[in-house]
């Protein structure tokens, strides 16, 4: 099966830890993105990556690090210096062309306690 | 600052009715426009999508209709049915920032029998 996969679905930590999620897709998408989505804020932007070992800062990369070591993974890590990490995460891939469909995973929902 | 504004925040439409959400946008250089659906805990997906090039596009039950001077476009749902309660979003895109999204903060629909 073509698709991406989040893990883990639901995630608890400390406050003051960090944390890594996952993304893996197996769709030979070249784009990657990660987007954080909270109740009646719509998706904002996190990071993105265009290609292998290069990504770009999206609206609110303060507080989150990621790396692109592979074309098919894109781990993002939410350090302790995110102010309010609880929320949930989601995680999109896509030929990364003008016009083309980018395609989400299933979410991370991080509570921080 | 939200670069895609959408309206309204909810939605409750009778089974059989029509649902409309609009949409409209700023940056003139946005060149695709989709409208994604997303469920209760699961990722979105995308349901129908437009390039300014062409004024309506449609698919089954679903229209978009775009107007490019008035920098607005909106979701039409014909026939609404109680499967299509759902969130939905809209979104634009443009190449200087990977083609990543921009969205809509969401809309709820509830279709009611």
């Amino acid at each position: 099966d073509g698709g991406i996969t989040q893990s883990p679905k639901y995630l608890f930590r400390k406050e003051g830890q960090n944390v890594t999620l996952s993304c893996e897709q197996n769709l030979n998408h070249d784009a990657m993105y990660w987007y954080r989505q909270d109740p009646g804020q719509g998706l904002r932007l996190i990071y993105y990556s265009q290609i292998v070992n290069d990504f770009q800062k999206g609206d609110i990369a303060e507080g989150y690090s990621v790396s692109r070591e592979k074309k098919e993974s894109f781990p993002l890590t939410v350090t302790s210096a995110q102010k309010n990490p609880t929320a949930f995460y989601l995680c999109a891939s896509s030929i990364g062309w003008r016009g083309t469909e980018a395609f989400f995973g299933q979410g991370t929902r991080l509570t921080v306690v | 600052q939200q670069q895609v504004k959408q309206s309204p925040q909810s939605l409750i439409v009778q089974k059989g009715g029509i649902s409309i959400i609009n949409c409209a946008y700023e940056n003139t250089a946005f060149d695709y426009f989709p409208w994604y659906q997303q469920f209760p805990g699961k990722g979105p997906a995308l349901l129908i999508a437009i390039r300014p090039d062409v004024s309506e596009k449609k698919e089954g039950r679903f229209t978009i209709s775009f107007n490019k001077s008035a920098k607005q476009f909106s979701l039409h749902i014909m026939d609404s049915q109680p499967g299509d309660s759902a969130t939905y979003f809209c979104a634009a895109s443009v190449s200087n920032s990977g083609y990543a999204l921009n969205f809509g903060k969401g809309t709820s629909l509830l279709v009611t029998p």
